[in-house]
């Protein structure tokens, strides 16, 4: 059985960091692409991060990009997101999610961890 | 970025009646290996964000038949041929044509 956890949210301040962990099980967790979205409190989704099963191909959305970084151990089953220089707006529940097919594919999710970053 | 734009933003269906969600992308979502990279995602109240259509119109394992999808171009359509109860939550369409990833806003299915 697929599993996706997510750990590491929590309160921080703005300018502060946080590191996402997402274990995953119940696949080869180096063949695939892993993403990250978020959700704004009472918002849509928006596509965050990708990075690919190797791990040496990452992708950002504008909102992140340089602020944020994606990586992944593949020895133990697990993608981290480092983020740096936390906004207010970057409050959301983080959602990994593994892509099938490396083109939008996401065919597991996680149960998301809530980041909000506020003084 | 490709724009994805969903309407109504919020629809009420009586149980057993039809449904229909449409998605609209700015740009055409074919791509040159000929496929269309248009997904249909189920979020149900309290839960996480659920696969429901790959590539327009391929159901994903386990969704029930009264879903599905259809399309080409920049117009798409998600069509519940009768609605249950537990189909209520937020329907997003996602394309992948290119980077990065977009949603359209979401819409709202609700059982009157």
């Amino acid at each position: 059985e697929v599993q996706l956890l997510e750990s590491g949210g929590g309160l921080v301040q703005p300018g502060g960091s946080l590191r996402l962990s997402c274990a995953a099980s119940g696949f080869t967790f180096s063949t695939y692409t892993m993403n990250w979205v978020r959700q704004a409190p009472g918002k849509g989704l928006e596509w965050v991060s990708a990075v690919s099963g190797g791990g040496d191909v990452t992708f950002y959305s504008d909102s992140v990009k340089g602020r944020f970084t994606i990586s992944r151990d593949n020895s133990k089953n697990t993608m981290f997101l480092q983020m740096n220089s936390l906004r207010v707006e970057d409050t959301a529940v983080f959602y990994c999610a593994k892509d099938e097919t490396g083109r939008g594919y996401f065919d597991y999710w996680g149960q998301g961890t809530l980041v909000t970053v506020s003084s | 970025d490709i724009v994805m734009t969903q309407t109504p933003l919020s629809l009420s269906v009586t149980p057993g009646q039809p449904a229909s969600i449409s998605c609209k992308s700015s740009q055409s979502l074919l791509e040159n290996d000929g496929k269309i990279y248009l997904y249909w995602y189920l979020q149900k109240p309290g839960q996480s964000p659920q696969l429901l259509i790959s590539e327009v119109s391929n159901r994903f394992s386990g969704v029930p038949d009264r879903f599905s999808g259809s399309g080409s171009g920049t117009d798409f359509t998600l069509k519940i041929s009768r609605v249950e109860a537990e189909d209520v939550g937020v329907y997003y369409c996602m394309q992948s044509k290119q980077l990065p990833r977009t949603f359209g806003q979401g819409a709202k299915v609700e059982i009157k």
